[in-house]
């Protein structure tokens, strides 16, 4: 079954500074990875999602990521962090189900 | 709105009660999930339910059970809550071929 990984579990960025978030799925090149956002107290918001019909993902509030086959990878990354951008991250890959990395908590700093 | 509602969005339970877990969808969509987010662990799949009258065990079943009422609603039961089963629980449906998820809003759990 399909799975990802995401290192480091709580992120450290300077306002202003790139944010990059790693995720890397398990096998065979999957047709659909995601990136979630969770903001304090609430619930998953759909940051992007890669279809295979580009390897680079514009999403919501700034972000991208880029699929990269050789590397088994999709980091997410946004050039300039925001205070607002202060939330956890997850990858996510569907394998019957949709499996999620453990998470990233990103904290910006002023 | 369309979307995914899950009831209630919080709850304290002593050790022992049961309670159940509400969710239904109106997308139309064939799959349910039950998952737990937990601090540190992500998501993990509770039960899943692939079509209406078919449930699957997920990563951590222990402890729940579910009922899929119809295409729309997909419930889970805790029969005897334990202190274990404090987390946020968040209910989600998909479209055919797992290319889009949506999510409730979440049920925030304590058990004391």
């Amino acid at each position: 079954a399909q799975s990802v990984t995401q290192l480091g579990s709580h992120v450290s960025v300077s306002e202003g500074a790139l944010v990059l978030l790693r995720c890397n799925y398990s096998s065979s090149v999957p047709p659909y990875l995601f990136w979630y956002v969770q903001y304090p107290n609430q619930g998953l918001q759909l940051l992007l999602k890669y279809t295979s019909a580009a390897t680079l993902v514009k999403g919501i509030n700034g972000f991208e990521a880029e699929f990269k086959k050789s590397e088994t990878s999709f980091h997410l990354t946004k050039p300039s962090a925001h205070m607002s951008d202060a939330a956890e991250y997850f990858c996510a890959v569907p394998s019957n189900r949709l499996a999620f990395g453990k998470g990233n908590q990103v904290v910006v700093i002023p | 709105n369309a979307g995914v509602t899950q009831t209630p969005k919080f709850q304290v339970l002593k050790t022992g009660q049961s309670m159940t877990l509400q969710c239904a969808q109106d997308m139309n969509h064939n799959s349910m999930y039950w998952y737990r987010q937990d601090p540190g662990m992500g998501l993990r799949l509770i039960y899943y339910s692939a079509s209406e009258g078919t449930t699957d065990k997920g990563e951590v079943p222990n402890g729940y059970n579910v009922s899929r009422l119809n295409k729309r609603e997909f419930s889970l039961r805790l029969e005897s809550a334990a202190p274990s089963q404090t987390s946020v629980y968040f209910c989600a449906s998909s479209k055919p071929r797992d290319s889009d998820y949506t999510f409730g809003s979440g049920t925030r759990l304590t058990v004391v």
